[in-house]
């Protein structure tokens, strides 16, 4: 089946920095997503993207959806203590019937 | 609406009990979907809904899980004779039909099976 590998794994930062992980995939994706999961909650969402190439902000997340249509990036301006938590991207393919996701990025910041 | 709500929050259950989740979307979304989530995983695919028709589901739905939505709103999902392996989060989720917009996911149920 399909995959989406993410990495970092997991990464532990410092209050303030900027943080980007990533989204790879073995298939091509017509519609990338963004979510946030906290310890015992559901998965919220960050951030759409709809097109190649497109690049969406929220806040200060900034996401791209690769040229590829195989990747995707997340990026994480001045990091606070509550951007602490577990980032997954997801994915559609042709069918848009069911949301693949990916591995997840742990994300850990120091005060 | 205040979203998606799952019932119980937690369950805890001997094996070989059979168990049943309860998961209220939002009203005017028509897909509904169940994911489950084990530690250090990304959610995987169960099945979903369009209305009250199932119109997939995963191979990892074994023959002991069984979905429903019978009037098309909430759904329930019950797993018979638990595993030790059935342990993980069950999550719902809800959306528009065509759905690119993203999902919107409940809280989820915690399932511990000793």
């Amino acid at each position: 089946g399909q995959q989406l590998n993410q990495s970092p794994q997991s990464m532990f930062i410092q209050e303030g920095e900027d943080v980007s992980m990533n989204c790879t995939s073995s298939s091509i994706f017509n519609t990338w997503l963004w979510y946030k999961q906290d310890p015992g909650e559901g998965p919220v969402l960050l951030i759409a993207l709809y097109k190649a190439g497109e690049l969406t902000s929220n806040g200060r997340l900034t996401a791209q959806f690769g040229i590829t249509r195989k990747d995707s990036f997340l990026n994480i301006s001045a990091s606070i203590p509550s951007d602490v938590g577990i980032y997954f991207c997801a994915g559609f393919t042709g069918g848009g019937n069911k949301l693949t996701f990916g591995t997840g990025t742990q994300l850990k910041v120091e005060l | 609406d205040t979203g998606v709500s799952q019932d119980p929050r937690h369950k805890i259950t001997k094996r070989g009990q059979n168990v049943t989740f309860r998961c209220d979307p939002i009203s005017e979304h028509n897909r509904l979907y169940w994911y489950r989530q084990t530690l250090g995983q990304g959610p995987e695919f169960l099945t979903y809904f369009q209305n009250e028709a199932q119109l997939e589901k995963s191979r990892l739905l074994s023959d002991r899980f069984s979905a429903e939505r019978p009037k098309g709103s909430f759904s329930t999902l019950e797993i018979q004779r638990t595993e030790q392996g059935d342990s993980a989060m069950y999550l719902c989720a809800s959306s528009l039909v065509g759905g690119t917009y993203g999902y919107t996911f409940g809280s989820g149920t915690r399932l511990t099976v000793v």
